[in-house]
């Protein structure tokens, strides 16, 4: 697998909160994604990135905004948690020039009370 | 918009049955992607079909893109315990992003 890397890989936190997590790869890839993974639903794309500063919405992106500063780094944040944003997140990247296998990281487990 | 159908959702099997997941899109995919994700895991890739009728094999594992591109298949030849999990067919239709289908997930009996 390609080095992606999550954090937290756990979180609970109550409604209302702002929550970010962090998606690190070491491959150097150009386009990066963050899923989200619920029962009866598969993998839904909350938003993607084609490049530093360059992203776009995707499937579920109500609720969600997403920042990339440097190639390596791709954060998720939730401006105000609410209860159905309880999910399993996972990043993705994939490097792009007509390769489009996309590599997860590991996921992060998130609980909104 | 693009969506991509999965079927069955579940299926269980007894070790050494083989086993046959089917995906299919409401539109034409320039390629389509299968990947697996073991229970507590993450999504791993397992292959590319680009081309129209393609069929590629991985030991026992066979994939096939239809001809009008949009469907694929993915036949697992006497399922092991190790080929438990959820298989999902991921496709690129007029943009760049992948849409998953919901997978199926397989358990096997041994």
């Amino acid at each position: 697998d390609a080095g992606i890397t999550q954090s937290p890989r756990h979180k609970v936190t109550e409604t209302g909160t702002p929550v970010t997590l962090r998606c690190h790869q070491t491959e150097n890839h150009r386009y990066m994604y963050w899923y989200r993974q619920d029962p009866g639903h598969g993998l839904r794309l909350i938003h993607y990135s084609y490049g530093v500063k360059d992203t776009d919405k995707g499937e579920v992106s109500d609720g969600y905004s997403v920042s990339r500063s440097k190639t390596e780094d791709f954060l998720l944040t939730l401006e105000s948690a609410t209860s159905s944003q309880t999910s399993v997140y996972f990043c993705a990247s994939s490097r792009g020039g007509g390769s489009y296998e996309q590599y997860f990281g590991p996921g992060t487990r998130l609980t909104v009370t | 918009g693009q969506q991509v159908m999965q079927i069955p959702q579940y299926q269980h099997v007894q070790e050494g049955e083989d086993f046959t997941t089917y995906c299919n899109s409401s539109t034409t995919l320039s390629n389509i992607q299968w990947y697996k994700q073991r229970p507590g895991g993450h999504p791993v890739f397992l292959i590319q079909l680009v081309k129209s009728g393609e069929v590629k094999k991985q030991k026992r594992l066979t994939f096939q893109f239809g001809e009008a591109k949009k469907n694929s298949s993915l036949h697992i030849t006497a399922t092991q315990t190790t080929d438990v999990g959820t298989y999902f067919c991921a496709g690129i239709g007029a943009g760049t992003a992948l849409i998953f289908g919901k997978g199926t997930t397989l358990s096997v009996s041994s």
